[in-house]
Order: structure tokens, then C-alpha cells, then sequence
């Protein structure tokens, strides 16, 4: 069965360092991969994924993750966190062709402290 | 992307009653789904919902509890019926744009409170 752990209930750094919310998967086939973001009472944002090619992708607001096969993971990662970065992180997967759904990791709380 | 639009975006419900939740799309799409974020938790896969034909439902997910509507291309309803508070959660209305890489799209939610 497919899935995706995110380890981490919460994550805490300081504005100006680097994040990294981390997220592994468990799939039976070529995975896509994806990053999402929910700010409080919205709903899901759309930030980055991962098809094919560059092992490195980069997303919006300056987020990027990378894809790494042999450890089957995609952790999201930003240079230089900002206060308005603290929200809710979910790593999503879908295993064939376009028109299924996404399953989700249980979501990973950021909290960037000034 | 889409601009997807979700009524109501909250609502206080008493046990035992149903409310409907409108997902309107402003462009049409293939693939609409719902799915559930109960408090706390991740996102949960309700059903698919199919243009002209019954939704296809996940496991511990059945049409009378959760029965859908998809008219159209452009719009569908979830209803919740005989409301408990463990019903409480945030419904999101999530579209597929027919991208070959598939990334949904999702609306706002509806938080629904059972009392």
C-alpha cells in the first residue's frame, strides 16, 4: 500500500536559518511527489512537486525539496526561514497516471521564531 | 489555476441534521474529490466524484452518510447526513485540472461544528 510518513509533528527554527520538514514515502511504483501548505482556517496551497528529472526542485515562496530515490524521501527545505513560513506542511503522494488522488502525510507544524 | 469556491465556509450544526457543501469551479475540470480533515489530523479521502455517475467512495466511506452530486463539470455537492460530533472536521473540495502531473487544486474547506 502506498503512503507517506512525515516524522515530525513539529518543527522550530529561528527566522534567517534554514528549515527542513522532512517526509519519506512508500510506494509501489514510480512515485509523484508533492509539498502542500495550509495557513490557518485556508486551505491547501500548492507549493512544489516532483515528476522526473532534476533531483532538486524548486517551488514557490523560495521553498525547494529534493528528491532522494534510494532513501525514498522528499524533504522540503528553504535557505532563510521567514515568520510568515510557520503553517501546516503536508507531503503528498500519487502512484499512476493523472486522475487519482493524493494521499497525504499527517502534516508537519513549522513555527519560525523571531 | 482554478479558482475554486466552497459554501459554506463554516457552519454550527445540531446532531442529528444533514448539511449540504457546494464545490463550484470557475473553468471545467476532470476529476473532483472531497475529502475530510478531522481535527488535528491529515487529509482524508472521502470519494470521488464522477460526472453523470455515482461518486466512487474509499473505504469506511458510504453514500448514505456522504451522498454527492456532480452534475456538471463545474460543480458538485457532499452532503453530511445524520450529523454526530464526530463529524466535526473540515471538508475540502479538491479538483484535478488535467495536468499531465496530476497536483490537486483544493478550495478553501468548510469547518462544520456538531453539537
Amino acid at each position: 500500500a502506498q503512503s507517506v510518513a512525515q516524522p515530525e509533528d513539529q518543527v522550530n527554527v529561528a527566522e534567517g536559518n534554514p528549515l527542513t520538514v522532512k517526509c519519506t514515502y512508500s510506494v509501489s511504483g514510480n512515485p509523484y511527489l508533492f509539498w502542500y501548505v495550509q495557513y490557518p482556517n485556508r486551505g491547501l496551497q500548492f507549493l512544489l512537486k516532483y515528476i522526473t528529472g532534476d533531483n532538486l526542485v524548486k517551488g514557490s515562496y523560495g521553498f525547494e525539496a529534493e528528491f532522494n530515490k534510494s532513501q525514498t524521501s522528499f524533504h522540503l527545505k528553504k535557505p532563510s526561514a521567514l515568520v510568515s513560513d510557520s503553517a501546516l506542511y503536508f507531503c503528498a503522494v500519487r502512484v499512476g497516471q493523472a486522475g487519482t488522488a493524493l494521499i497525504f502525510g499527517k502534516g508537519t507544524t513549522l513555527s519560525v521564531s523571531s | 489555476s482554478a479558482v475554486i469556491s466552497q459554501k459554506p465556509s463554516r457552519d454550527i450544526c445540531q446532531r442529528g441534521t444533514s448539511l449540504t457543501i457546494q464545490c463550484q469551479v470557475d473553468s471545467q475540470v476532470t476529476m473532483m474529490f472531497w475529502y475530510r480533515q478531522q481535527p488535528g489530523q491529515s487529509l482524508t479521502l472521502i470519494a470521488t466524484a464522477n460526472q453523470g455517475s455515482e461518486a466512487t467512495y474509499e473505504s469506511g466511506f458510504v453514500i448514505d452518510k456522504f451522498p454527492i452530486s456532480r452534475p456538471n463539470l463545474t460543480f458538485s455537492t457532499l452532503t453530511v447526513s445524520n450529523m454526530s460530533p464526530e463529524d466535526s472536521s473540515i471538508y475540502l473540495c479538491s479538483v484535478d485540472e488535467g495536468t499531465s502531473t496530476g497536483e490537486l487544486f483544493f478550495g478553501e474547506g468548510s469547518r462544520l461544528t456538531v453539537l
